[in-house]
């Protein structure tokens, strides 16, 4: 069955350090998402992406956050300059588009930064 | 952002029993509540979901209520297994975006 894969499950890094959260989303989906969750928390939208281009954002995806579909396959998160409170599990969604379909969601990145 | 709801932190049931899981939501536009279900180290899972033109969807031992009048829906197990214990999460959307908004999470446990 096809399933979402995220790359690295954890990441560790120096606070002001770039970190980039990589997503494979399944191959014939055309809407990609990334969500946060912080330990303890609950899961937040961060970003939707459609044709190659940022369809929806949360304030939670300011200027140090940006995101990128390099090739046909991957799907990016960049964090330039990382803070302590970005540590989170990072997830990363897809669906195949139009109204309402289910997103898939991969099985995260754990972010820490120290 | 509080705009969908789980104010239940956690639930504990008998297997066999009926589980109840309840969320809330304030914003009148979203119009597709999904139900979500985590084990720890991995991502979410879709469940099941409901679109606001109903007012209950079945799936086997799931069924998700909505009562668009209160902004209230709910997902019922029946019966409960040991291994639906996990966090369920509640979400809603609206529009072509998909965009969900969670709730907080509530962890089911179900006792054998």
């Amino acid at each position: 069955e096809p399933e979402v894969t995220q790359t690295p499950s954890h990441q560790v890094t120096q606070m002001g350090q770039e970190v980039i959260l990589r997503c494979v989303p399944i191959s014939n989906h055309l809407y990609f998402y990334w969500y946060r969750q912080i330990l303890g928390q609950k899961v937040e939208f961060l970003v939707s992406f459609y044709n190659n281009e940022i369809s929806e954002k949360s304030e939670i995806f300011d200027d140090q956050f940006s995101v990128e579909r390099p090739d046909g396959s991957n799907f990016t998160l960049k964090i330039r300059s990382t803070k302590l409170e970005d540590s989170a599990m990072y997830f990363c969604a897809s669906t195949a588009g139009g109204p309402y379909n289910e997103q898939f969601f991969g099985p995260g990145t754990r972010l820490t930064v120290l | 952002d509080q705009q969908v709801k789980q104010n239940s932190p956690s639930l504990s049931v008998q297997e066999g029993r009926i589980s109840i899981l309840n969320c809330d939501y304030t914003n009148s536009m979203f119009d597709y509540f999904l139900w979500y279900k985590k084990y720890p180290a991995e991502g979410p899972t879709f469940l099941i979901s409901i679109s606001s033109i109903k007012d209950k969807n079945e799936d086997g031992r799931f069924t998700v209520f909505l009562n668009k009048s209160a902004k209230h829906l709910s997902l019922h197990i029946v019966p409960s297994q040991p291994g639906d214990s996990a966090v369920y999460f509640c979400a809603a959307s609206q529009d072509w975006n998909n965009d969900m908004r969670f709730g907080a999470g509530t962890r089911l446990t179900v006792k054998p």
